[in-house]
């Protein structure tokens, strides 16, 4: 079965350059979350899309942008960068006409180290 | 969404079953429990999820309790491949906002 494909899949960067992750998510999937995963800690919920409009929001930076395109495919831009923004990037899809519960299904994730 | 709390490690014999508890005294009725692990630094991989019945797939059963403050999540066969971090996550129906709240997580060894 397709799976969420996140790229790319590893990203080198100096401090103060700008960043671009991008996610494809589960075909016919309409919803988009992305997270950040700092080294040793748990997964952090940065911000989420419905039908290409932000649904919900968490701690994400103000140099931090997202967005989700008409083909549902979403793009987290990342400005100024900072040391601390070293992270894997996760982004995770899921289709909230599905019932039951809403499961959330996450990619392989982006390797990002600011240097 | 109501918070869990775990153990911070377990271990468990190759072959044997693993079980793993979580606490959820102030779920709510419409809260749903989710269990994701995350084998190292790969996404985190969605096991199972239930509302207050026990539910089975291949990967796994999920046992809820009849008051529904505490489940555990069962790997009936456990083999090295499953040593990763397992998160058990409540969390409320998609229209609350839907997303996924990590806490700290049971770190499973599976040993030989």
């Amino acid at each position: 079965a397709a799976g969420v494909i996140q790229s790319p899949r590893h990203l080198i960067k100096e401090k103060r350059e700008t960043a671009t992750l991008k996610c494809y998510p589960i075909p016919r999937h309409d919803t988009v979350y992305w997270y950040q995963q700092g080294p040793g800690q748990d997964p952090q919920f940065l911000i989420s899309f419905y039908e290409k409009m932000q649904s919900d929001k968490g701690s994400i930076p103000d140099r931090f942008s997202a967005q989700q395109f008409s083909d549902y495919h979403s793009e987290l831009n990342m400005s100024s960068l900072e040391l601390g923004d070293s992270a894997l990037y996760f982004c995770a899809s899921s289709s909230r006409t599905s019932g039951g519960g809403e499961t959330q299904y996450f990619g392989p994730g982006t390797r990002l180290l600011v240097l | 969404d109501a918070k869990t709390t775990q153990p911070t490690s377990m271990d468990c014999a190759e072959g044997r079953a693993a079980n793993l508890p979580c606490n959820h005294s102030t779920i709510s009725g419409n809260e749903y429990v989710y269990w994701y692990r995350q084998i190292h630094s790969q996404g985190p991989q969605y096991i199972i999820h239930g509302l207050k019945n026990n539910e089975t797939n291949e990967m796994a059963s999920l046992i809820i309790t009849e008051d529904r403050k505490s489940s555990t999540l069962i790997l009936p066969h456990a083999t090295l491949r499953d040593t990763a971090v397992y998160y058990c996550i409540v969390r409320g129906i998609y229209n609350q906002g839907g997303k996924l709240i990590f806490g700290q997580g049971t770190e499973l060894s599976v040993k030989p």
